[in-house]
């Protein structure tokens, strides 16, 4: 039973494009939601989160956006850099409670691949 | 500031054999989680603690498995005796609250042969 979901295994962009990560959750009580940014052979490193509340948050290139409706939930990169390529993760968590409270579950990853 | 430390960083080691990984988390963070990243299975959640007690172990795959955090500062993740099947890279994570940002050591990948 996979809650979070992340449907594409890669994405290659260009240097300078958009990159767009795309995730879905099943589970209605998550209400917030993050980004981990992974390298190989090191742990995950927290990008950008976004509460339930808001449909939008950004932070210099990265903005994630959030479809509660749809449980879907987006990680646009503008402009694409190389150093950009990894794992990105994305995870919820559910902050007024349920069995899922706090307890972070993880989407499987994209490997995103900047080219320059 | 250390982040969140693990040792080892690999580990080789023969079916039926006892397995301790380590972990220091961020001094100050009340919350230690131990994640395992599989390719089946992705990063899940196997146990974590508040203030050095187990708060929920329902991840941990079976009793093969135990996790301990004697103190504020150190958790082993203990498997005996360990099976080819527990290959995986095992992760530790501290965080300030349990909702907050996790901050992740760089793993232990550990081979049972």
């Amino acid at each position: 039973d996979q809650q979070v979901k992340q449907n594409s295994p890669s994405l290659s962009v260009q240097e300078g494009r958009i990159s767009i990560l795309n995730c879905d959750y099943t589970n209605s009580m998550f209400d917030y939601f993050l980004w981990y940014k992974k390298y190989p052979a090191e742990g995950p490193t927290f990008l950008i989160s976004i509460s339930s509340i808001k449909d939008k948050n950004e932070d210099g290139r990265f903005t994630v956006f959030l479809n509660k409706s749809a449980k879907h939930l987006s990680l646009h990169i503008v402009p694409s850099q190389p150093g950009d390529s990894a794992v990105y993760f994305c995870a919820a968590s559910a902050r007024a409670g349920g069995t899922s409270y706090g307890k972070l579950t993880f989407g499987q990853g994209t490997i995103l691949t900047v080219h320059p | 500031d250390a982040g969140v430390i693990q040792s080892p960083r690999h580990e080789v080691t023969e079916m039926g054999q006892e397995v301790t990984l380590r972990c220091k988390p961020i001094s100050g963070h009340d919350y230690l989680f131990w994640y395992r990243q599989t390719m089946m299975r992705g990063l899940e959640l196997l146990i974590y603690f508040n203030n050095n007690v187990p708060i929920d172990d329902s991840g941990m795959p079976e009793d093969r498995f135990s996790a301990k955090m004697p103190n504020a500062s150190f958790s082993t993740l203990k498997i005996q005796p360990s099976e080819p099947r527990d290959s995986a890279v095992y992760f530790c994570a501290s965080s300030q609250r349990i909702t907050g940002e996790l901050f992740f050591g760089e793993g232990s990948r550990l081979t049972v042969l």
